[in-house]
């Protein structure tokens, strides 16, 4: 199974920070690496697909970046609403596999 | 508008088995795999595996193989998640979600509770 590794486990930052999220994959899954947000009590949502492809209806400060194996999640000015945990996601094979995610928090 | 419509909250006891749906509608239900993840409070996301409507083929987290059974009805766009021999550790928030690589809709979660 390809495991991803997600760093940091927590992140404290300022509205207005420019942040980046990693996730490592075990082995490469090409671009294969999409992002998901989840806000308390709510499902999670579709951030980024294919590593760097943007979403509909998602804000243009979130963008994705990397390829093979280390992947980037970047929130460019950083804002309350933000708050919530960062996942990534293996897309490549079966079985589907998530990073451990990152969890945003504001300052 | 793609919808995904989960069942409601489950109490359970343990040894018990329980079965979930998933009413899928404003998409082809038979052309993409349904997806299942379990949510444990305060934990990640985990995948439990995948069914393809289309032709009923499964696959499986091999951590869940004979614990999850996967179905689909696709005469009224429903899938099915059976959950069987119903420990404290199956206590969670069940997803469904549509798609092939990535998982661009999900259900609103069914909420599992194991207690005796």
């Amino acid at each position: 199974d390809i495991v991803m590794t997600q760093s940091p486990a927590t992140l404290s930052v300022t509205p207005g920070d420019r942040v980046s999220l990693s996730c490592r994959a075990s082995q490469s899954i090409s671009d294969y690496l999409h992002w998901y947000q989840q806000k308390s009590h709510e499902s999670p949502r579709l951030l980024i697909k294919y590593a760097s492809q943007s979403i509909s209806g998602i804000p243009s400060r979130f963008s994705g970046s990397g390829s093979g194996s280390d992947f980037t999640l970047s929130i460019n000015s950083v804002e309350p609403e933000d708050v919530g945990v960062y996942y990534c996601q293996n897309g490549h094979s079966f079985p589907r596999t998530f990073g451990g995610g990152t969890k945003l928090e504001i300052k | 508008e793609v919808q995904l419509q989960q069942s409601g909250t489950v109490l359970a006891r343990p040894g018990a088995s329980v079965k979930m749906s998933c009413k899928a509608s404003g998409y082809t239900f038979t052309s993409y795999w349904m997806h299942w993840v379990k949510q444990r409070p305060g934990q990640g996301l985990e995948w439990i595996g995948a069914i393809y409507p289309g032709n009923s083929d499964t696959s499986y987290n091999q951590k869940f193989k004979g614990k999850a059974k996967l179905t689909a009805v696709t005469s009224t766009s429903t899938a099915y998640m059976e959950l069987s021999s119903l420990t404290n550790e199956d206590s969670a928030v069940y997803y469904c979600t549509e798609g092939s690589s990535y998982f661009d809709y999900w259900g609103q979660g069914t909420t599992l509770t194991v207690s005796s």
